[in-house]
C-alpha cells in the first residue's frame, strides 16, 4: 500500500525568504514521487517528479525537491519566495513506472501563502 | 505535453439531478483518469476509463452513481447521478504523459 503524508496544512512564508513544504511517503516498493501546484480556480501542474534516478530533483519556477529513502521524505524547497508562488501544493506517490498511467494518490496539500 | 479541456467548466445543480462531464484531448489516449477534489480536500481517484472496455472503479465508488462514457481515444463522459450536496466539488480528468496532466476542471455546486 501506499500513502503519502503532508505534514503541514498552510505555510506562510515572506517574500524573498526560503520556502520549505514537507512531505513523507510510505510505499512497499520503490515509488514515483511528484510536487503538483494548483493556483487558484486554476488547473493542476506538475513542478517536478522523482522516477528512482537522481535523488535531487530540479523543477519549474526555481523548486527543487530531495528524494530520501532513510527519512522517506520528498520535501519540496525553493531559495527564495515569490508572491506568484502563493498557491496549494501537492505531494504525490504513484507506482514506480512514473505514475502516468498508474493510480496517483494525493496528500492533503499545503497551501503556501507570501507576505510582501 | 497534453492538452486537456473540460465542459462545462461549473454548473449549479439541484438536488436529484444528473449532470454530464465532457473531457476532450488532443492527442489519442488510451487510458483516462477521472478525479474528484471536495472543498478542502484532496484529489481522490474516481474510476480508469480504457476505451473499448468497462471503467474500472475505486473502492467507493461505484457505475451507477458515476457513470463514465469512453466513446473513443480522445473523449470521456463522467456523469454524476442523483445528485445530492455531498456531490459539491472540483472533477478533473487526466490522461498519461510525463506522468499524468489533468483537464482544467469542472466546479459543481449541488443545492
Amino acid at each position: 500500500a501506499q500513502s503519502v503524508t503532508q505534514l503541514d496544512s498552510h505555510v506562510s512564508v515572506s517574500e524573498g525568504t526560503p520556502v520549505l513544504l514537507r512531505c513523507n511517503y510510505s510505499s512497499s516498493y520503490s515509488p514515483s514521487l511528484f510536487w503538483y501546484v494548483q493556483h487558484p480556480n486554476k488547473g493542476l501542474q506538475l513542478l517536478l517528479k522523482y522516477t528512482s534516478a537522481a535523488t535531487l530533483v530540479k523543477g519549474i519556477n526555481g523548486f527543487e525537491a530531495e528524494f530520501k529513502k532513510s527519512e522517506t521524505s520528498f520535501h519540496l524547497t525553493k531559495p527564495s519566495a515569490h508572491m506568484s508562488d502563493a498557491a496549494e501544493y501537492f505531494c504525490v506517490v504513484s507506482g514506480p513506472w512514473g505514475g502516468a498511467t498508474n493510480k496517483l494518490i494525493f496528500g492533503t496539500g499545503t497551501l503556501l501563502a507570501v507576505q510582501p | 505535453s497534453a492538452v486537456i479541456s473540460q465542459k462545462p467548466s461549473r454548473d449549479i445543480c439541484q438536488r436529484g439531478t444528473s449532470l454530464t462531464i465532457q473531457c476532450q484531448v488532443d492527442s489519442q489516449v488510451t487510458m483516462m483518469f477521472w478525479y474528484r477534489q471536495q472543498p478542502g480536500q484532496s484529489l481522490t481517484l474516481i474510476a480508469t476509463a480504457n476505451q473499448g472496455s468497462e471503467a474500472t472503479y475505486e473502492s467507493g465508488f461505484v457505475i451507477d452513481k458515476f457513470p463514465i462514457s469512453r466513446p473513443n481515444l480522445t473523449f470521456s463522459t463522467l456523469t454524476v447521478s442523483n445528485m445530492s450536496p455531498e456531490d459539491s466539488s472540483i472533477y478533473l480528468c487526466s490522461v498519461p504523459g510525463e506522468t499524468q496532466y489533468f483537464g482544467p476542471g469542472t466546479r459543481l455546486l449541488v443545492l
